[in-house]
């Protein structure tokens, strides 16, 4: 079994910068995932880390210690349409993947 | 493209029936979960399969079990409804394991 802890909740200013931790404790790490969700909508893919280091996509950026089990999502730019939620998702072993409970971002004019 | 999809998209069920919940892809994917959200505490893993023919147990089977008799249907069955299954479900599929899961829309479902 697996334990992945982030923050419920975080709020930040458009244009500004937040970063959104997530720990996690497995017995077969295999992978990282950053999935953001919209309210009503589905999960849908932002990032992947599988190695030690920084993953950068645009204004989304998602880092990994694998020996600390830490992850963090950098969103950078704030913009209104980014209120979401923001979810960590551990893979153990081939395909088991495994969610936090995720982070609710509000994003404030 | 269809992708991954949920069906139906929201449901009112009475207590003590049996439902099943069905989720298709046609994207060819060898993995395919199936998650309940609720508020508070995110999406929880119910079963998993990793291919056609194998289904696995994740955080919280009880209550529901799964079939994989081909690899593009996964459906999930409430075998005798109970109000705490209330919420909400998701399908997702994953081609290998260093892709991106994809999830369908979704299934609102209330026991009553």
């Amino acid at each position: 079994g697996q334990n992945i802890d982030q923050p419920t909740e975080m709020t930040a200013t458009e244009g500004a910068i937040v970063q959104i931790n997530c720990t996690y404790q497995t017995s077969g790490f295999n992978g990282l995932f950053w999935y953001q969700q919209h309210a009503g909508e589905a999960p849908t893919f932002l990032s992947y880390n599988v190695l030690d280091g920084l993953e950068e996509k645009g204004r989304f950026s998602s880092f990994l210690s694998r020996s600390k089990g830490y992850s963090y999502l950098l969103l950078k730019e704030l913009q209104m349409k980014d209120s979401a939620s923001y979810l960590c998702a551990v893979r153990e072993g081939d395909y088991k993947l495994s969610f936090g409970a995720g982070t609710t971002v509000t994003v404030r004019a | 493209t269809a992708g991954i999809t949920q069906a139906p998209t929201s449901q009112i069920l009475a207590a003590g029936r049996s439902m099943t919940l069905r989720c298709t892809q046609d994207m060819r994917h060898n993995a395919m979960y199936w998650y309940r959200q609720d508020l508070g505490l995110g999406l929880r893993l119910i079963h998993y399969s990793n291919t056609a023919g194998t289904t696995g147990k994740g955080e919280v089977p009880d209550g529901y079990s799964v079939s994989r008799a081909n690899t593009d249907d996964f459906p999930l069955t409430l075998a005798s409804a109970v109000p705490s299954q209330t919420s909400v479900y998701f399908c997702a599929s994953q081609k290998g394991e260093n892709t991106e899961a994809f999830f369908g829309q979704g299934t609102r479902l209330t026991v009553v």
